[in-house]
C-alpha cells in the first residue's frame, strides 16, 4: 500500500520555466490537498479538490494550477515558475470530512533559480 | 478558520511526559482538533483526533476540556525519535496549518 506518492522528489528551474507536480493516492480518498512549506513555517494550502470534479483555492494560490484528473490523481502546476515558489511541496489526501486526518505524500522539494 | 496558539519550542528529556498544550478560543461547533508530526524532510503524520473530552491511543492522548478552547497533547515517556514539530489544528473540511511547537527531546 502506497498511500500518496509525488513526483518529481528534487526539481531544479530557471525562472520562468513551467512544470507540473504530480501527486496519486491509492486510498480512494474523495478529498486531496497542495501545500507548501518554507524554511522553519508551517504548512500553507495553495489548492485543494473536496472530491473529483472539484478545486477550490486555499491561502496561496496564486502562481499556480490545480487539475483532479481523476479519483486517484491531483496535479499542481507552476506556469512561469518564480524564485519565491522555491520550496518543499506536500501532496495529502483525506476520505473527507472533519473527522479524518490526512496522508500526506514525501514532498517535492523544488528549487527556482 | 480557528485560530490555534501553542508554544513555539519545548525541551524534555528522554522518560518524561511531554503536554504540549494548544489554544482555541474561536473554535466553531462542527471542527475538530487534530495534532500531526512532522520529522524534518518528511511529510507531516497524523497522531490524535478528537472533539472532546479525552481521547487516546497507542501513541499519545489528547485532552479536551468541556469548552473546547484549549487541547492538550500528552506523549508518554518521550524517547530521542520524538524531537520533531507538533501542530495543533482546528478544523473542519479543510485544515490551515499554523507554525507548529519544536519539541526537542533530550538524552
Amino acid at each position: 500500500n502506497a498511500g500518496v506518492t509525488q513526483t518529481p522528489k528534487f526539481q531544479v528551474l530557471k525562472t520562468g520555466q513551467s512544470m507540473t507536480l504530480q501527486c496519486a493516492q491509492d486510498m480512494n480518498h474523495n478529498s486531496m490537498y497542495w501545500y507548501r512549506q518554507d524554511p522553519g513555517m508551517g504548512l500553507r494550502l495553495i489548492y485543494y479538490s473536496a472530491s473529483e470534479g472539484t478545486t477550490d483555492k486555499g491561502e496561496v494560490p496564486n502562481g499556480y494550477n490545480v487539475s483532479r484528473l481523476n479519483k486517484r490523481e491531483f496535479s499542481l502546476r507552476l506556469e512561469s515558475a518564480a524564485p519565491s515558489q522555491t520550496s518543499v511541496y506536500f501532496c495529502a489526501s483525506s476520505p473527507g470530512g472533519a473527522d479524518y486526518g490526512y496522508t500526506f505524500g514525501s514532498g517535492t522539494r523544488l528549487t527556482v533559480v | 478558520l480557528a485560530k490555534t496558539t501553542q508554544p513555539i519550542s519545548m525541551d524534555s528529556y528522554e522518560g518524561q511526559e511531554v503536554n504540549i498544550t494548544c489554544s482555541h478560543n474561536n473554535i466553531a461547533t462542527n471542527d475538530y482538533i487534530t495534532w500531526y508530526q512532522q520529522f524534518p524532510s518528511q511529510g507531516p503524520r497524523f497522531i490524535i483526533q478528537g472533539y472532546k473530552t479525552k481521547v487516546t491511543n497507542e501513541v499519545a492522548s489528547l485532552f479536551i476540556p468541556a469548552d473546547r478552547k484549549s487541547s492538550t497533547l500528552s506523549l508518554p515517556r518521550v524517547s530521542l525519535s520524538d524531537t520533531a514539530v507538533y501542530y495543533c489544528l482546528v478544523h473542519g473540511d479543510k485544515i490551515i496549518f499554523g507554525k507548529g511547537t519544536r519539541l526537542h527531546i533530550l538524552p
